[in-house]
C-alpha cells in the first residue's frame, strides 16, 4: 500500500464529453504526476505538478488539463474526449524529484 | 532523447527457474536514475528499486537482484528461483530532466508468466 488513492476506479463516458479524474498524495508528498497508459503499452508523461504549479507536461494536447490543491491532491481534467482517450490513468506521488508511488489507476472507456 | 528498450516482451517459465528480464537506455544526461516496477493483473505500479547514475554496484534484495552495467547502458533485473506470484509485467524506467521536475521514460515491459 502506497497511500496513493484514486477515484473513480472506473468510468466509461462517451465521446465528446469532460472527465475528471482525482487523485489524493501520500502523506509528506508534494507532487503528483499523472500517466496515460494505452493496454499493452508502458505508461505515457501527462505532466506534474509541484506545490500547485505545473512543473513539466509532456505530449499531450490543451485539453488534457489539471490542477493541484493545497492539500497536494489534484485532479485530471480532459475535455472533448476522444476514443482514444481510453485508458487506465495512474497517478504518482513523490517528495518532490524523488521515487514516484503509484495508485491503483482509473480505467476510463470512452464509447 | 532519452528512451528505454525491454526488447523481451513475453517470457515464461517455470517455478523455481531464475530469470533475467533485459533493459537498455539512451540518455544524454550525466545525471539519471533508473527504475524497475512491477505491474500485477490489478495495474497498480509497485516501485521495486531506484538507482542513480554515479553508483553502479550491483544490488540484491531476497530474491531479486539488479546489475547495472554505464559501459553498455543496461540494468537488467534477475529473479531467483521464481514463484507464481512473481507473475506481472515489469516495466524499467528512466527518470528525465532536472531540479525537481522528473517525469519518468518508459519501456513497453515484459510480461512474465510463471508456471507452476
Amino acid at each position: 500500500e502506497t497511500g496513493v488513492t484514486q477515484s473513480p476506479t472506473h468510468l466509461i463516458k462517451t465521446r465528446g464529453q469532460q472527465v475528471t479524474l482525482r487523485c489524493s498524495s501520500q502523506s509528506g508528498h508534494n507532487t503528483v504526476s499523472w500517466y496515460q497508459q494505452a493496454l499493452g503499452q508502458g505508461p505515457q508523461f501527462i505532466f506534474q505538478y509541484y506545490r500547485e504549479e505545473e512543473n513539466g507536461r509532456g505530449n499531450f494536447p490543451p485539453r488534457f488539463s489539471g490542477l493541484q490543491f493545497p492539500n497536494y491532491s489534484s485532479e485530471l481534467n480532459v475535455n472533448a474526449l476522444e476514443l482514444d482517450d481510453s485508458a487506465l490513468y495512474l497517478c504518482a506521488s513523490s517528495l518532490a524529484a524523488n521515487t514516484q508511488y503509484f495508485g491503483p489507476g482509473t480505467r476510463l472507456t470512452v464509447l | 532523447a532519452q528512451k528505454v528498450t525491454q526488447a523481451q516482451t513475453e517470457i515464461s517459465v517455470v517455478e523455481k527457474e531464475d530469470v533475467t528480464l533485459d533493459c537498455v537506455y539512451e540518455t544524454r544526461d550525466t545525471t539519471y536514475y533508473l527504475f524497475w516496477y512491477k505491474q500485477p493483473p490489478s495495474g497498480e505500479l509497485v516501485f521495486l528499486i531506484r538507482r542513480n547514475s554515479f553508483d553502479e554496484q550491483n544490488e540484491i534484495s531476497g530474491r531479486y537482484s539488479w546489475n547495472f552495467q554505464k559501459s553498455t547502458s543496461s540494468f537488467n533485473f534477475t529473479i531467483t528461483a521464481s514463484q507464481v506470484v512473481d507473475s506481472a509485467v515489469y516495466f524499467c524506467a528512466l527518470s528525465d530532466g532536472a531540479g525537481n521536475n522528473r517525469k519518468l521514460i518508459w519501456g513497453l515491459g515484459t510480461s512474465l508468466a510463471v508456471n507452476p
